[in-house]
């Protein structure tokens, strides 16, 4: 069983400042999804990667697969961007669907 | 383009009633997850759908759930009979199949046993 670990569990920043939360995992992945959850509750996917980098606005996902390492970056952090986000593993093999989650990184960006 | 569609949105009952949950995914999507999310163990595959047929139910806590695909466009997660401990947030995620394709999720359903 994938072990998916993220940090910090919680970060608090000033608005414009540069963030980076990071998800390690623990064996082979078939892909590594970062995924928002703003307080309402709703989850959104975010990126979805098995190498290199994507970036999407103000966000970028980057991936080391030797590492088993994957980050994510806010450019200019904006309240808006408060939530919760959780990294996500799928495991590679035929169960490529099934994904192990981490417990989240709580972020909190201040005006 | 309707998102995944969930209700009840909220839900509150008495232990031992029975409770149902219900998801319409994205028209077209042919794969359908239900999640539980707990403050405890976070988020977690309860069972998975694929062309309207249960592929893996081993995320499925014991006897009391059961879910059901009639149809491409319609799901149920009952759970009968229910107990304190079931209560947290249900969601419902759907997407095409296929590596690589991301899972579009539902805004959940936030269910008290009390």
């Amino acid at each position: 069983k994938n072990e998916v670990e993220q940090s910090p569990q919680n970060l608090t920043a000033q608005e414009g400042e540069f963030i980076t939360i990071n998800c390690s995992y623990s064996v082979g992945i078939s892909a590594l999804h970062w995924l928002q959850q703003h307080p309402g509750g709703g989850i959104v996917s975010l990126f979805m990667l098995s190498s290199g980098k994507k970036k999407h606005g103000r966000l970028i996902a980057t991936i080391n697969i030797q590492e088993k390492h994957s980050s994510l970056h806010i450019t200019a952090s904006h309240p808006r961007d408060s939530a919760v986000y959780i990294c996500a593993v799928g495991n590679s093999g035929g169960s490529n669907y099934k994904l192990t989650f981490g417990k989240g990184t709580l972020l909190t960006v201040n005006p | 383009d309707a998102g995944v569609i969930q209700s009840p949105r909220h839900e509150v009952t008495e232990m031992g009633q029975e409770v149902t949950l219900r998801c319409k995914p994205i028209s077209g999507h042919n794969s359908l997850f239900w999640y539980r999310q707990t403050m405890m163990r976070g988020l977690e595959l309860l069972i998975y759908f694929n062309n309207n047929v249960p592929i893996d139910d081993s995320g499925m806590p014991e006897d009391r759930f059961s879910a059901k695909m009639p149809n491409a466009s319609f799901s149920t997660l009952k759970i009968q009979p229910s107990e304190p401990r079931d209560s947290a947030v249900y969601f419902c995620a759907s997407s095409s199949t296929g590596f690589g394709q991301p899972q579009h999720f539902g805004d959940g359903t936030r269910l008290s046993i009390l």
